[in-house]
């Protein structure tokens, strides 16, 4: 059974650039979360999807959205992007029904903003 | 606010010992735990979820938890050198839940020296 796979692995981008990053969930899972990771901050929620839908949003700016498609696949978009968005961003999957609530990673897509 | 903390370490233990990694956590309603081991560079990796009050034992690893402490813990018996690593504890709403939000602590850095 695949695991989690994020694309891009590694990007690039200049400040007030927007980016797209794409996560497929493993076959038969309907959540898709995302997180962003940096050294000062951890591990913070961005948003999850279940369903093509928007189930739960964290503390992020307006600039970070996201959806997911009838296939379950998932795109965050962080738009204007700022230095201060340089960060790990990860994708977990889960098959969110009762009793299954366990969350797996994809290897992350590192964004570093210049 | 749901907080999850963990002891920040680092913490050391020699090669063949047991390691103690300790989590406690704010909001009661937080009912399902999980630890995720993370070597540098790489995504967050599920070691195990505890869900019920006492001891889940999985091979060299046992997770406990106390509810009535707001307490998780997981042990490392007979630790391996392979094991250096940064833990993440992480709880969410509750078993049943449909909500794909985890709370993640910001880890503790684990080194097992030969």
């Amino acid at each position: 059974k695949a695991g989690v796979t994020q694309t891009p692995r590694y990007l690039i981008k200049t400040r007030g650039q927007q980016v797209t990053l794409s996560c497929s969930p493993i076959s038969g899972h309907r959540s898709v979360s995302w997180y962003q990771q940096t050294p000062g901050q951890g591990l913070q929620f961005l948003f999850e999807y279940f369903s093509e839908t928007q189930r739960n949003k964290g503390n992020f700016p307006g600039r970070f959205s996201g959806r997911q498609f009838s296939n379950s696949r998932s795109e965050m978009n962080v738009s204007t992007l700022e230095l201060g968005d340089s960060a790990l961003y990860l994708c977990a999957s889960s098959p969110q029904i009762a009793g299954e609530t366990e969350a797996f990673f994809g290897q992350g897509t590192r964004l570093t903003v210049v | 606010q749901k907080e999850v903390e963990q002891n920040s370490g680092p913490l050391s233990v020699p090669e063949g010992a047991i390691a103690s990694l300790n989590c406690t956590y704010s909001d009661r309603g937080s009912q399902s735990f999980f630890w995720y081991r993370q070597y540098s560079g790489k995504s967050p990796e599920l070691i195990m979820f505890i869900y019920s009050n006492g001891d889940k034992e999985d091979g060299r690893f046992t997770a406990q938890l106390n509810k009535a402490s707001q307490y998780v813990s997981l042990l490392i018996r007979d630790s391996q050198p392979s094991d250096s690593a940064t833990y993440l504890c992480a709880g969410a709403l509750d078993r049943g839940s449909t909500l794909g939000r985890l709370y993640f602590g910001r880890g503790t850095q684990l080194t097992v020296w030969p």
